[in-house]
């Protein structure tokens, strides 16, 4: 079976600041991985994958996430965060063994300041 | 391009009662996904169809079911409503339903059951 965990349910985090938002997984076979955002009363948007090949993939709006597998993790981040990325931002997985079901995370909060 | 679209936007049902949600995926996908995010929570994995064929079934009862139509919009229908469906209902398409493909999300349908 696959599964997510994102161990924080808000991350707080001043304008200008850099970010992360974490994200570990669960799978039996290989991972594919993915972030998306979600704005009040709205859908998903998505922001980036890893699929395979380089572990830092860059995505949407100045983030990127790290792939390592020995941690089994994909953290969210980006260099400095603006206000306007205050929002609820989820980690999905999908396991190449496991067919087409989408795995979401819990939700992180994030939170920037002004 | 237009987005996924879904409709109604909200509604409110009464107990026992049935209900009938819509998604029309982007243009040239052939996958729709539908998904469950009761407030507070994840995504949740209901459905997969391409193609017109059911591809994967989450852990939801027989009450939920779904179609694909020839033009590749689906409808999800929700029988003998509990207050427990009360919740955010989105839609997803993908160009063919692979694992590595990225999901694009609908804004939703709010449903509420009293």
């Amino acid at each position: 079976a696959q599964s997510v965990a994102q161990p924080e349910d808000q991350v707080n985090v001043a304008e200008g600041n850099p970010l992360t938002v974490k994200c570990t997984y669960s799978v039996s076979g290989n991972p594919y991985l993915f972030w998306y955002v979600q704005y009040p009363n709205r859908g998903l948007q998505f922001l980036l994958k890893y699929i395979t090949g380089d572990n830092l993939v860059k995505g949407s709006y100045g983030f990127e996430a790290e792939f390592n597998k020995s941690q089994t993790s994909f953290h969210l981040k980006k260099p400095s965060a603006l206000v306007s990325d205050s929002a609820l931002y989820f980690c999905a997985v999908r396991d190449d063994n496991a067919g087409n079901m989408l795995t979401f995370g819990g939700g992180t909060r994030l939170m920037v300041k002004p | 391009d237009a987005g996924v679209t879904q409709s109604p936007t909200h509604l409110i049902k009464t107990r026992g009662q049935q209900v009938t949600l819509r998604c029309s995926p982007i243009s040239g996908h052939k996958s729709v996904s539908w998904y469950q995010q009761v407030l507070g929570q994840g995504p949740q994995f209901i459905f997969q169809y391409y193609e017109k064929e059911e591809r994967g079934r989450g852990n939801f009862p027989d009450r939920f079911s779904a179609r694909q139509f020839p033009n590749y919009s689906s409808e999800l229908n929700v029988n003998a409503l509990l207050l427990g469906d009360s919740a955010l209902y989105l839609c997803a398409s993908s160009l063919a339903g692979l694992e590595q493909e990225t999901q694009y999300f609908g804004p939703g349908t709010r449903l509420l059951v009293l």
